[in-house]
């Protein structure tokens, strides 16, 4: 019940195009959904987060999309580049546990120019 | 204004030995959570400190240990080393109170031989 499932596992796209990885949970205490972007040699670095008040949240070339009822939230990038090529991890905790993040496996982004 | 830093970056050890791994928060955070990360996974959850106390634990065996002192640095304790535990080994800090999201360090990539 504290997996975080997400996918794809990979995913190329070409530059200008949209970047979309989705991620499902089981836990229904978990209330806080953070993605982060992790580059290679570094620590996982906060991207967007979301609360289950709000089902779309949007900065800048980043969304964030919530569905509640089926329990799925996921990371639209729009206008993809280049520098965008990153492994992206969704995580998701209770709000009250904000530390104890659960992480899906990850997905290898690259863009192509 | 620095962020999370950790020591040392880059560490190789013999099954059976002990290691200890340190962490500096960012400045202004006080709680600590420590975060162990495969190759090609998503990191996960070792466990948290506040107010120089265990708060919470993942499912990680008794073997790992950890310390916080009270300018909020930390130590990761690890022993009897078996080869699983090669890894990347992230520190993580935060404010107890409030919605504050984690900030990551860099880690230190531990391999064991």
């Amino acid at each position: 019940q504290q997996q975080v499932k997400q996918s794809p596992q990979s995913l190329i796209v070409q530059k200008g195009g949209i970047s979309i990885i989705n991620c499902a949970y089981e836990n229904t205490a978990f209330d806080y959904f953070p993605w982060y972007q992790q580059f290679p040699g570094k620590g996982p670095a906060l991207l967007i987060a979301i609360r289950p008040d709000v089902s779309e949240k949007k900065e800048g070339r980043f969304t964030i999309s919530f569905n509640k009822s089926a329990k799925q939230f996921s990371l639209h990038i729009m206008d993809s580049q280049p520098g965008d090529s990153a492994t992206y991890f969704c995580a998701a905790c209770p709000e009250t546990s904000g530390s104890r993040l659960t992480f899906g496996e990850g997905t290898q982004l690259t863009v192509n120019p | 204004d620095a962020g999370v830093t950790q020591s040392p970056t880059h560490l190789i050890k013999t099954r059976g030995q002990q290691v200890t791994l340190r962490c500096s928060p960012k400045s202004g955070h006080d709680t600590v959570s420590w975060y162990q990360q495969a190759l090609g996974q998503g990191p996960q959850f070792i466990f948290q400190y506040y107010e120089e106390e265990e708060r919470q634990r993942g499912n990680f065996p008794d073997r790992f240990s950890g310390h916080q002192f009270p300018n909020y640095s930390s130590e990761l304790n690890v022993n009897a080393l078996l080869l699983g535990d090669s890894a990347l080994y992230l520190c993580a800090s935060s404010l107890v109170w409030g919605n504050s999201p984690l900030h990551f360090g860099n880690g230190t990539r531990l391999t064991v031989t």
